[in-house]
């Protein structure tokens, strides 16, 4: 078993549609939870980042993690063709292996379409 | 100011070559890693070194090594090219605080082929 699952799409959606993303570990020892967006042939570049349990907005952006279930989610409002891309979960610690070193999901594509 | 710059951004190589990718960190950060990301994979740690040392390294053979020079920036190197190899290299650079890294930021990348 990975430790960190996510589900690779794809996933199309008009736009103005209400997007969601998640993802599921298996390590209690983490508490940083972030998403990452890539575009093809990018490197990512983070959008959220949420420590422990509870919910984050940014924009039309929400970032919810519920650390009993190990379950963490992304949700895009009003989608838009911009936000086709890939959509990395990440997960890091602050002890051991889990210190200062991402585990991220495979990635779930997103296409957007007008 | 300059984010995270990798060099080069495509590669071809043989197998059985040898190969060296540069990462330079971004401004004030003193931590670089090192994630290998297979196509439509997530990335996957290989190393990381703070203060020219490797302080953590993934599940990845001893073909592959590294170094970080005293400004800071980072070469990683890969010996015994299989084709396996091929894959998307980012470098990410961050900084050391209280608690762990801090400012994580990604490069765009080198694509490598091994044919």
């Amino acid at each position: 078993q990975k430790e960190v699952e996510q589900d690779p799409g794809p996933l199309s959606v008009p736009e103005g549609a209400i997007v969601s993303l998640n993802c599921t570990y298996s390590n209690s020892a983490f508490q940083y939870f972030m998403w990452y967006r890539q575009y093809s042939r990018k490197g990512p570049e983070l959008l959220m980042y949420t420590y422990s349990s509870g919910n984050k907005e940014d924009g039309r952006f929400t970032a919810q993690v519920d650390k009993s279930s190990k379950y963490i989610s992304l949700f895009i409002r009003d989608s838009q063709p911009s936000d086709s891309a890939t959509y990395l979960c990440a997960m890091s610690g602050r002890r051991g292996s889990t210190l200062g070193r991402l585990y991220f999901g495979r990635g779930t594509q997103l296409t957007v379409w007008p | 100011d300059a984010g995270v710059t990798q060099s080069p951004t495509h590669l071809i190589k043989t197998r059985g070559q040898q190969v060296t990718l540069r990462c330079s960190p971004k401004s004030g950060h003193d931590t670089v890693s090192w994630y290998q990301q297979a196509l439509g994979q997530g990335p996957q740690f290989i190393f990381q070194y703070y203060e020219e040392e490797e302080r953590q390294r993934g599940n990845f053979p001893d073909r592959f090594s590294g170094h970080q020079f005293p400004n800071y920036s980072s070469e990683l190197n890969v010996n015994a090219l299989l084709l396996g190899d091929s894959a998307l290299y980012l470098c990410a650079s961050s900084f050391q605080g209280t608690g762990g890294n801090y400012g994580y930021t990604f490069g765009s990348g080198t694509r490598l082929t091994v044919v």
